[in-house]
C-alpha cells in the first residue's frame, strides 16, 4: 500500500519569499512517480512538477523546484519568489505500479501581500 | 487547460436519482481515471480504463459504473444517489500507464450536489 504524508494543513508565505511546503511517502514499490498538483479555489487540479524515483537530479520548473530525498522519503515542493497567485491547495501525491495516484490531505498556501 | 474536457460543471439532483458524468481525455490519451474528492475523504482513486478496457478498480461503490467508449471518451453513472455522494468528480487521462512516471492530467471536475 502507498501512503502520502502532508503535516502543514495550511501555510502562509511572504509575497516574493520562498516557501517549503512538506511531504513524505511510504511504498514498498522500487519505480515510482512522485507529483505535484495546485489547486486554486476555482477547483480544478494542475499539474505542476514530477520526480521519478531513479532520478538522481531534483526536478524544477520554473519557480518550482521538488527536494527529493529518497532516503528518508520526502518530496518536498518548494515555490520561488511567491505570487499572490500561489494562493491555493497544494497537493503531493505518487504513482507506483498500482497505476492510480495515491494523494495527500493537501497544504492550503496563502500568499500574504 | 489540460485538454481534457469534463461535462457537466455542475450537477444538482434529489437522493435516489441517477447522473452521468461524462469526460473527454487529452488528444492521444488511451488511460483515464476517475477521482473523487470529498471533504471527509479526500482525493480518491475510482476506477481506471485503458483503450476501452477496465484497468483497475479503487474505492467505487456497487451503486456507481463506469465505461470507455471506442473514442476514448468515458462516463461515470452514478445511482441511487445519497447525500453522502456530493463532491467533485475528476477525470484525469495520461498516454502511458505502464510506467510510473505517466503524468495524469486533469480535467476541471464536475461538483455534484445531491439534495
Amino acid at each position: 500500500a502507498q501512503k502520502i504524508t502532508q503535516t502543514q494543513p495550511g501555510m502562509f508565505v511572504q509575497e516574493k519569499e520562498a516557501v517549503t511546503l512538506d511531504c513524505t511517502y511510504d511504498t514498498s514499490d522500487q519505480s515510482y512517480g512522485l507529483f505535484w498538483y495546485k489547486q486554486p479555489s476555482s477547483g480544478e487540479m494542475i499539474f505542476l512538477i514530477y520526480q521519478g524515483s531513479y532520478d538522481e537530479q531534483n526536478a524544477t520548473e520554473g519557480r518550482y523546484s521538488l527536494n527529493f530525498q529518497k532516503a528518508r522519503k520526502s518530496a518536498n515542493l518548494v515555490i520561488s519568489a511567491s505570487q499572490l497567485g500561489d494562493s491555493a491547495m497544494y497537493f503531493c501525491a505518487m504513482q507506483g505500479g498500482s497505476y492510480q495516484l495515491t494523494f495527500g490531505k493537501g497544504t492550503k498556501l496563502s500568499v500574504i501581500p | 487547460d489540460s485538454g481534457v474536457t469534463q461535462t457537466p460543471k455542475h450537477l444538482i439532483t434529489a437522493t435516489g436519482q441517477r447522473v452521468t458524468l461524462r469526460c473527454s481525455p487529452r488528444s492521444g490519451d488511451l488511460s483515464v481515471y476517475w477521482y473523487q474528492q470529498s471533504l471527509d475523504q479526500g482525493l480518491q482513486f475510482l476506477i481506471q480504463y485503458y483503450n476501452g478496457e477496465e484497468r483497475a478498480k479503487g474505492n467505487i461503490l456497487e451503486r456507481f459504473s463506469a465505461q470507455q467508449f471506442p473514442d476514448l471518451h468515458s462516463e461515470l453513472n452514478l445511482s441511487s444517489l445519497e447525500l453522502g455522494d456530493s463532491a467533485l468528480y475528476f477525470c484525469a487521462s495520461s498516454d502511458d500507464p505502464d510506467i510510473p512516471q505517466d503524468t495524469q492530467y486533469f480535467g476541471p471536475g464536475t461538483r455534484l450536489t445531491v439534495l
